[in-house]
């Protein structure tokens, strides 16, 4: 099965500085990423996604990036503010979409 | 805008004691699944459900597990005897269609296995 993992594990920046987050994936029939935030004691929350077929997406601060030869993808989060501080988990999902694969989470503090 | 639901909050239960774990899902949503969190760790996907029956589970998800959707609204994960180690944060998520669509998780539920 698919194997997802993440790195840091555990990122500070300063306020205004920028966070890049790095996954990697293993079954090259994964064709859906998405990004979640978790804050403390709550729901996974999608802040952005890619699919295959696309190199780059962007959302205002947010950006996504998908080297599919590579196999990895990354979050970068740009002019960082303290309220980005959470736990970001990156996920592939399989090739049916009926599964979903998470990394094992970065947590980030934004130092103000 | 629509939310996915979960019921309880919090459930404590006795080890061995079954427990159902209910959720809603947004009401047009056709994929259903169920995850696990265990504190601190990452999201681990247990089953996945489309068309009134499993489409993919996990190898977590053995004998012990169950999901049903009773009805036109409700999803379910049932634990038929429970152990310390079933400790965890579940989370349900639905999504519109298959594929690459995106998914939307509910608040979760936290079972506390004593």
């Amino acid at each position: 099965g698919e194997n997802v993992e993440q790195h840091p594990s555990t990122l500070s920046v300063q306020e205004g500085d920028s966070a890049v987050i790095k996954c990697t994936y293993s079954d090259s029939a994964s064709n859906y990423f998405p990004w979640y935030k978790q804050e403390l004691g709550k729901r996974p929350q999608l802040i952005i996604d890619i699919r295959s077929n696309v190199g780059e997406k962007k959302d205002q601060r947010i950006a996504v990036t998908l080297n599919k030869t590579a196999k990895h993808f990354s979050l970068h989060i740009t002019e960082t503010q303290p309220e980005d501080s959470a736990v970001y988990f990156c996920a592939a999902a399989s090739n049916t979409g009926n599964q979903f694969y998470f990394g094992t989470g970065t947590s980030l503090t934004v130092i103000p | 805008e629509p939310e996915v639901t979960q019921t309880p909050s919090h459930q404590v239960t006795q080890m061995g004691q079954e427990v159902i774990l209910r959720c809603v899902p947004i009401s047009n949503h056709l994929y259903f699944y169920w995850y696990r969190q265990i504190l601190g760790q990452k999201v681990e996907f247990l089953v996945s459900f489309y068309n009134n029956e499993i489409s993919e589970k996990s190898e977590i998800f053995d004998d012990q597990f169950s999901v049903e959707r009773p009805d036109g609204s409700n999803f379910t994960l049932k634990i038929r005897s429970t152990k310390l180690e079933d400790s965890a944060m579940y989370f349900c998520a639905s999504r519109r269609q298959g594929g690459t669509d995106t998914q939307y998780f509910g608040p979760g539920t936290r079972l506390t296995v004593l």
